[in-house]
């Protein structure tokens, strides 16, 4: 079954606008995890919050995550053209915490107009 | 230090015929994942293989699909009799400490 589902979608906005994608799960998890997929290509690790944090930083990325509505935010603040590509959350459930195993959700696909 | 290596990147089969992808992880990692992706979708997971060893291969298909992660050499994942619902993009990764995961840029299988 789907762990994650991202929203929206999709997503458009102009270069210098803030982007916001949400992620919601389903079970209980170690942490959680969001990638940037560029079309045609494998996924790039963006940044990881553990289940016991709410907020994590790095650079013009912001995380939030709420285990108890179990979502999650992903902020790019002054987007650029560069960032356009598709964003996947992926949590790794409790269950599954000793195989490394992620569950991805659909993702959101970001066009930043320049 | 070379990232994730998939190939072929992209390869055609013919229905029935057999595909084997490879994929040499990152150096120093221990931990392979395999995914499949198809179109506007997210990633769906196959199997996760140590050195040697099959540990999780709950989303492998019961038939046609293996996996293998020798002790020397590539992880190979094998499609056996393909059929055209195969067609997908297949991605592998790797992990140090099986947090943080490191991808390949994915094989395209294209079965006519």
């Amino acid at each position: 079954s789907q762990q994650g589902e991202e929203d929206p979608q999709a997503l458009s906005i102009q270069e210098g606008e803030n982007a916001t994608m949400n992620c919601s799960y389903k079970t209980s998890i170690n942490n959680l995890q969001w990638y940037r997929q560029n079309s045609g290509r494998g996924l790039v690790h963006l940044i990881l919050i553990r289940s016991n944090e709410r907020e994590k930083h790095s650079g013009r990325l912001r995380v939030t995550l709420d285990t108890s509505k179990k979502s999650s935010s992903l902020l790019i603040t002054a987007s650029r053209a560069a960032d356009t590509a598709s964003y996947f959350c992926a949590t790794r459930p409790s269950s599954s915490s000793n195989t490394g195993k992620l569950i991805f959700g659909q993702g959101t696909t970001l066009q930043v107009k320049p | 230090n070379a990232g994730v290596m998939q190939n072929p990147r992209h390869l055609v089969r013919r229905r029935g015929q057999e595909a084997r992808l490879r994929c040499s992880p990152m150096k120093g990692h221990s931990h392979v994942y395999w995914y499949r992706q198809l179109p506007e979708e997210g990633l769906k997971f196959m199997v996760y293989l140590q050195k040697e060893n099959i540990i999780d291969e709950s989303g492998m298909p019961k038939e046609r699909f293996s996996a293998e992660f020798p002790k020397e050499g590539p992880s190979i994942l094998r499609i056996q009799q393909v059929v055209r619902g195969d067609s997908a993009a297949y991605f592998c990764a790797s992990s140090e400490d099986i947090e943080k995961l490191f991808f390949g840029s994915g094989t395209q299988l294209s079965v006519l």
